[in-house]
């Protein structure tokens, strides 16, 4: 069984930089045959999709976050983690990672459980 | 403000059947798969509807997709209390990114 756990500070100050990991245990994390996104919730509120990346490390960012963020992978150690830098109190949320699965049109198949960071002083 | 518009809330009695709709534009429901992602409260999002109508194994036959333009629908008949949920469309966007609606609150009376 598939599953993605969310790790990183539940704090962050404004103007810092929100970094986040998510492992990956279960599958073939390597495999083509995925691409790993983020995706958040403020409370509340919906869900915005923020980016993905392909364990090649090809991404492809939500274009109303794309200066702010990066996402990297770690294929030894099933990882892919989250960047967004300067951070405001708009930014928090609960920060979910998930799989996108090609055999069903690239859907979210597999989600993590979610991560809440705050952003305040 | 959601790129993709859907009724704040729906509502149903048990047995009933209900259907939450998703609005979109051409440049996203218009051209592009629909999804459709289950959200009870307190956890992650589930994936219940992709490719419009198809449903992914596991997921009840009791749940329907479909797609008109730029529209979509998520269809749930025999309503069941565990359906209480938050409902998602999502669906990739011609501007290069995913979009999901704002969600709808089913509750079941």
């Amino acid at each position: 069984q598939v599953q993605l756990q969310e790790s990183g500070p539940g704090l962050v100050k404004p103007s810092q930089t929100l970094s986040l990991t998510c492992t990956v245990s279960g599958g073939s994390f390597s495999s083509g045959s995925y691409y790993w996104s983020w995706i958040r919730q403020p409370a509340g509120k919906g869900l915005e999709w923020i980016g993905r990346i392909y364990p090649s490390g090809s991404t492809k960012y939500n274009p109303s976050l794309k200066s702010r963020v990066t996402i990297s992978v770690d294929t030894s150690k099933n990882q892919f983690s989250l960047k967004l830098s300067s951070v405001t109190a708009a930014d928090t949320a609960v920060y979910y990672c998930a799989r996108e699965y090609s055999g069903y049109d690239w859907s979210f198949d597999y989600w993590g459980q979610g991560t809440l960071v705050t952003v305040s002083s | 403000q959601s790129v993709l518009t859907q009724p704040p809330s729906a509502s149903g009695t048990p047995g009933q059947r209900v259907t939450i709709s998703c609005s979109g534009s051409s440049s996203n429901i218009g051209s592009n798969y629909v999804y459709w992602y289950q959200q009870l409260p307190g956890t992650a999002p589930k994936f219940l509807i992709f490719r419009n109508n198809q449903r992914p194994s596991g997921v009840p036959d009791r749940f329907s997709g479909s797609k008109s333009g730029t529209s979509a629908s998520l269809a749930i008949s025999g309503l069941r209390s565990e359906d209480e949920a938050d409902y998602y469309c999502a669906v990739w966007d011609d501007s290069l990114s995913v979009v999901f609606g704002g969600g709808t609150k089913l509750t079941v009376l």
